[in-house]
């Protein structure tokens, strides 16, 4: 059964760096698969942050893109979210997830992030 | 962008009855649509991918077609377990994927 937990503070600064790490259990990263990041701000609808292949090769939403950086440690088998320059409006729960074709089959149980001073 | 529409926001269905949920694209994404229930509290769970295939263990009461810009969920016969919100999401155009709004399915 596959697994993934997200892991990180749950409360940033703003103008700091948010960092997550998802950790996956029943499935080796580096046998295939795209890992992505998703949030979800509260009562609000889903956004897609970005994802990586197990290769390494990586696909940012244009509208965060300079500020993210997904990375995969397939010694450790996790991938990490690094958010930059934080404000409130990067408050959400985040979720990471295994996707195919980019279709998300799996998915941790999420993480809410509070960007506050 | 690909800007995913979903109608209507709220759907109020009786149980036993027949839900059909729309989503709709502001251009061709072929067949790489993907739908999504979330419940309160849980992760987005997948329904459907390739616009009418069932995803792994999602009961034969869900279906889904349509292709190029207007896609349906239909749900046959609601379930009490139904009662959710809905997301479509197009994968045709990577950067980025895009979601729908999301459709509220609450009991009438």
């Amino acid at each position: 059964q596959v697994q993934l937990q997200e892991s990180g503070p749950g409360l940033v600064k703003p103008s700091e760096t948010l960092s997550l790490t998802c950790a996956v259990s029943g499935y080796s990263i580096s046998s295939g698969y795209y890992w992505g990041w998703i949030r979800q701000p509260p009562g609000k609808g889903l956004e897609w942050i970005g994802s990586i292949y197990h290769s390494g090769s990586t696909y940012y939403n244009p509208s965060l893109k300079s500020r993210v950086t997904i990375s995969v440690d397939t010694s450790k088998n996790q991938f990490s979210l690094k958010l930059s320059s934080v404000t409130a409006a990067d408050t959400a729960v985040y979720y990471c997830a295994r996707a195919l074709r980019m279709d998300y089959d799996y998915w941790g149980q999420g993480t809410l992030v509070t960007v506050s001073s | 962008e690909i800007v995913m529409t979903q109608s209507p926001a709220t759907l109020s269905v009786s149980p036993g009855e027949r839900a059909t949920l729309s989503c709709r694209a502001s251009q061709s994404v072929s067949s790489n649509l993907a739908w999504y229930q979330q419940k309160p509290g849980q992760a987005p769970r997948l329904l459907i991918y390739g616009a009418s295939t069932r995803a792994t263990g999602i009961p034969a009461r869900f279906s889904g077609s349509g292709s190029g810009t207007e896609f349906t969920l239909t749900i046959s016969s609601l379930q009490s377990e139904d009662f959710a919100v809905y997301y479509c999401q197009q994968y045709n155009n990577w950067l980025p994927l895009t979601f729908g709004g999301g459709t509220k399915v609450e009991i009438k």
